[in-house]
C-alpha cells in the first residue's frame, strides 16, 4: 500500500532562513509519481512540481529546490532565502501508474516570521 | 489559464437542508475530482469522474450525490447532512486520469452544518 510520511508537523523560521521539508514515501511500484502542494490560509492547493519515479535529477525553480532520492525514498522541498508569504502548509503527494488516487502527507506548518 | 472556481465560498446548512456545490473549469480537463478537508488535516479523496463517468466512490454516504453534466462542470448535491460533514469541500480538475497528471485545486467551499 502507498503511504507518503511528512514527519515535522510544524516549523518556524526567521525570514531569510533556508528550510526544508522532508517527505518519505513508501510504495510497491516502480513506477510512480511524486507532487508537492502548497495551501496557503485561503485554502486552495497550488500545485508546486511533480517528479516522476525514473527521473531522479533535482530541480531548481527560483527560491525552490527539490531533492529526489529513491534510495532512501525521499523527495524533499527546500525553500531558500524563506519569505512570509512563504507561510503555508504544504504536502507532498504520492500517486501510483495504476491507480488514479492521489494520497497525501499529513502536511507540514510552515511558519515564517518578519 | 489553470484556473478552477468553486461556488459558494461559504456555505451554512442546516441538517434537513438541500443544497448543491458547484465547481467548473475551461482547461479541457477530463478528470475531475471531490476532496474533503478537515481542519488540520489532508484532503480526503471522495470522488473522481472521468470522462464523465462516475470512476471512484471512496465510500462516501448517499447523503453526497456527485453529478457531471457535462466535462467542464461538476457538482455535490447535499442532504440531510450531520454536523460532522461540517468542512473544505475541494474541487480538483486534471488533463485525464493518468496517474502522471497533476490536479489542479479550486479554492474550496467551506462548509457548516449546524
Amino acid at each position: 500500500a502507498q503511504k507518503v510520511t511528512q514527519a515535522q508537523t510544524e516549523i518556524s523560521v526567521v525570514e531569510k532562513e533556508d528550510v526544508t521539508l522532508d517527505c518519505v514515501y513508501e510504495t510497491r511500484d516502480t513506477t510512480y509519481y511524486l507532487f508537492w502542494y502548497k495551501q496557503p490560509p485561503s485554502g486552495e492547493l497550488v500545485f508546486l512540481i511533480r517528479r516522476n519515479s525514473f527521473d531522479e535529477q533535482n530541480e531548481i525553480s527560483g527560491r525552490y529546490s527539490w531533492n529526489f532520492q529513491k534510495s532512501t525514498s525521499s523527495f524533499n522541498f527546500t525553500i531558500t532565502a524563506s519569505q512570509v508569504v512563504d507561510s503555508a502548509v504544504y504536502f507532498c503527494a504520492l500517486k501510483e501508474e495504476y491507480g488514479n488516487k492521489l494520497v497525501f502527507g499529513a502536511g507540514t506548518i510552515l511558519r515564517v516570521k518578519s | 489559464d489553470t484556473e478552477v472556481t468553486q461556488t459558494p465560498k461559504h456555505l451554512v446548512m442546516g441538517m434537513t437542508n438541500k443544497k448543491s456545490l458547484k465547481c467548473e473549469q475551461h482547461m479541457g480537463h477530463r478528470a475531475m475530482y471531490w476532496y474533503k478537508q478537515k481542519a488540520k488535516k489532508p484532503p480526503e479523496l471522495m470522488f473522481v469522474y472521468s470522462y464523465e463517468k462516475l470512476s471512484i466512490n471512496e465510500s462516501v454516504p448517499s447523503r453526497f450525490s456527485p453529478e457531471c453534466p457535462n466535462s467542464s462542470l461538476l457538482n455535490l448535491h447535499l442532504h440531510a447532512l450531520q454536523p460532522e460533514d461540517s468542512a473544505l469541500y475541494l474541487c480538483a480538475s486534471s488533463p485525464g486520469d493518468r496517474a502522471s497528471y497533476e490536479q489542479y485545486f479550486g479554492p474550496g467551499t467551506r462548509l457548516t452544518v449546524t
